[in-house]
């Protein structure tokens, strides 16, 4: 069955840049949403945003103007990075795949299976 | 902003049935999910599109939405079922929205 995996560093200093990959293995990458969620410690899940396989993005709007979601299908990876992290950064992100649900024209990600195992990334000096 | 409320934490001895809700504004027009979360694992899908029931899932789970609430029900509960519990719906706005968590005891 399809499996996906985090992978990046651990610690990242505030101000800089998050980097994350996620591979994909088991199945393609095409015909579905490929997304990122964060869960910072002992709180709630947060959708970051997620890429289609074609390339198409969508982010949350008050994490928009940090986030770029990347898709690299030769390789079937999607990455994400985030920048001018802060503290409130510090989170597990997780990479999870989606179907798409169309309805009316517009498609978009109906619920989300499998999820990675998920990365812990602190932001700290 | 679309925003799904959960109760913080739902408690149920076992056996008994636990319910656990989501509310949303018209939520009853779009498709509710629900992920269960043990401590240290990733979530885990247990109803889609309001009712749907993975293959995965135990047949004592159960979903429902109407009006402005989706409810998760779950039948006979064990004690492996002591979870937290998340609702997620999308709405063209905010795109993907989950609920803030509901933390089930079994007690």
């Amino acid at each position: 069955q399809v499996q996906l995996q985090e992978s990046g560093p651990g610690l990242v200093k505030p101000s800089e840049t998050l980097s994350l990959t996620c591979t994909v293995s088991g199945g393609s990458i095409s015909s579905y949403y490929w997304s990122w969620i964060r869960q910072p410690p002992g709180k709630g899940l947060e959708w970051i945003g997620h890429i289609y396989y074609s390339g198409s993005t969508n982010y949350n709007p008050s994490l928009k103007s940090r986030v770029t979601i990347s898709i690299d299908t030769s390789k079937n990876q999607f990455s994400l990075k985030l920048g001018s992290v802060t503290a409130a950064d510090t989170a597990v992100y997780y990479c999870a795949r989606a179907p798409p649900y169309c309805s009316g024209g517009s498609c978009y990600p109906n619920w989300f299976h499998p999820w990675g195992q998920g990365t812990l990334v602190t932001v700290s000096s | 902003s679309y925003e799904l409320t959960q109760p913080p934490s739902v408690s149920v001895s076992p056996g008994q049935t636990a319910s656990i809700t989501c509310s949303g504004d018209k939520l009853d027009n779009k498709y509710a999910c629900w992920y269960q979360q043990k401590p240290g694992q990733s979530p885990v899908l247990v109803i889609y599109q309001d009712n749907k029931r993975p293959s995965w899932i135990p047949e004592r789970f159960s979903g429902s939405n109407s009006g402005s609430t989706a409810t998760l029900t779950i039948s006979g509960t064990q004690a492996m079922d002591e979870a937290d519990y998340y609702c997620q719906a999308w709405d063209s706005s905010t795109s993907v929205v989950f609920g803030g968590g509901t933390k089930l005891t079994v007690l």
